[in-house]
């Protein structure tokens, strides 16, 4: 069955610190796509990165990075040096390529960046 | 460049009533999706349209239904309101189908009362 957890339901930081949202799926496929997003507070999704299942290779963004590893089916993001304009609700998301369009996203954290 | 709209952006409808929400792709693109998002989860797939025609459907009763229009823009309609029907509604445009590089509007968010 395809699922995404993220078991982090809300964590909160001091600003310029690093934090790491956790970001774990299932799948039966051996091809899909990873994704997040950040929703702010005015509701409309950010597309941050997606990934293929054939692509392990961490990725570094600016103050972002992502860590893919598929023997732990995992796909984590760090925000480095956060900033109080980070804070948003982060979606973790999978969608198996090869069957449909649609995407399956995790319930997201909610990640406070505190001045 | 305008990205992904919708309208309207709030919506209070009585139990029972019909709504249609609408949605206009991002230029360019020719697929939209629908997603429902309950407050405090993730959004959760209604249903796809590619060529005017339901393509994908997720977990969603008859109640929901949609269209596509000949410039891509599409409705999507929920009949009989249940209150459990309150969610932000987030539309996603892409180009063509198996391509998962979609783009989302702010959303509509409905009110059941």
């Amino acid at each position: 069955a395809q699922k995404v957890t993220q078991a982090q339901t809300e964590i909160s930081v001091v600003e310029k610190e690093d934090v790491t949202l956790d970001c774990v799926y299932e799948t039966r496929d051996t091809t899909y796509y990873l994704f997040w997003y950040k929703q702010p507070p005015s509701g409309e999704l950010v597309f941050l990165i997606r990934r293929n299942s054939f692509d392990e290779q961490n990725e570094i963004s600016g103050r972002y990075s992502w860590n893919f590893q598929k023997s732990t089916s995992s796909f984590n993001f760090t925000i480095t040096a956060s900033q109080v304009v980070d804070s948003a609700v982060y979606f973790c998301a999978l969608s198996e390529a090869a069957r449909d369009d649609k995407i399956i996203f995790g319930k997201g954290t909610r990640l406070h960046i505190l001045p | 460049d305008a990205g992904v709209t919708q309208s309207p952006t709030h919506l209070i409808k009585t139990r029972g009533q019909q709504v249609t929400l609408r949605c206009s792709p991002k230029s360019g693109h020719d697929t939209v999706s629908w997603y429902q998002q309950a407050l405090g989860q993730g959004p959760q797939f209604i249903f796809q349209y590619y060529e005017e025609e339901e393509r994908q459907r997720g977990n969603f009763p008859d109640r929901f239904s949609g269209h596509q229009f000949p410039n891509y823009s599409s409705e999507l309609n929920v009949n009989a309101l249940l209150l459990g029907d309150s969610a932000l509604y987030l539309c996603a445009s892409s180009f063509g189908t198996g391509n998962t590089e979609a783009f989302f509007g702010q959303g509509t968010r409905l009110t059941v009362v």
